[in-house]
């Protein structure tokens, strides 16, 4: 089946830290990987996204790029800031050839983000 | 506004009682997705609509829940006979029927059951 498997959190991590959160996937079929973000008290974002192998996606300094041969989608950042303090989500949407594709999102667990002035 | 909308954006309810939760997607996107967010489960899809038909209904946990959209636009997201394990953060989703579109989510219904 279609899974995600992300680090487990929470991560507290000191102003301008290097952040790695790790993703990992398992899925048939076509798949485009994101990460989407939750701010504290607000809805679902789109963060950044990639869909096929060895693209990188990047977006507020934030990247991540899609590893066929590791499975894998992990999230960086070379230097956070406090206002990047959030749940963060891997997520996979997967594209089957028969006739009607779908494309939902299997989300990971997801990972809150603390980051310390 | 642009985004996605859900009403209401809190609901309290009696467990035993039917409710109705509505999403507006974006003007213009053809594919609309049902997800609940719990803390025990997660984020879990339901139920995925192209056009005004749903596919996949897999998703749905019980036969308690349905779906449907009209005109291609508004959905409903229906519960009946509600239970306390369906306390949780029912979120709407739209995009453009097309492989790897973003998916915008709108603020979300939380539902209470008491």
């Amino acid at each position: 089946g279609n899974s995600v498997t992300q680090m487990e959190g929470p991560v507290t991590l000191s102003e301008e830290a290097f952040l790695t959160i790790n993703c990992t996937y398992t899925a048939t079929g076509y798949p485009s990987l994101f990460w989407y973000v939750q701010y504290p008290g607000e809805g679902l974002q789109l963060l950044l996204k990639a869909t096929k192998a060895d693209d990188k996606g990047s977006n507020k300094g934030f990247e991540a790029t899609y590893r066929k041969e590791t499975t894998s989608f992990h999230l960086e950042k070379g230097s956070v800031q406090v206002s990047d303090s959030a749940v963060y989500f891997c997520a996979l949407a997967v594209w089957m050839n028969y006739g009607g594709s779908q494309g939902n999102l299997i989300f990971g667990k997801g990972t809150k983000l603390s980051v310390k002035p | 506004g642009a985004g996605v909308s859900q009403s209401p954006s809190n609901k309290v309810t009696e467990k035993g009682k039917d409710v109705e939760l509505r999403c507006d997607p974006i003007s213009g996107h053809t594919a609309l997705y049902w997800y609940r967010q719990s803390l025990g489960q997660g984020l879990e899809f339901l139920i995925y609509f192209q056009g005004n038909s749903a596919p996949d209904k897999s998703g749905l946990p019980s036969d308690r829940f349905s779906a449907e959209r009209t005109g291609g636009s508004v959905s409903t997201l229906t519960i009946q006979r509600t239970q306390q394990e369906d306390s949780a953060v029912y979120l709407c989703a739209s995009s453009l029927h097309d492989r790897g579109k973003t998916q915008y989510f709108g603020p979300g219904t939380r539902l209470l059951v008491l």
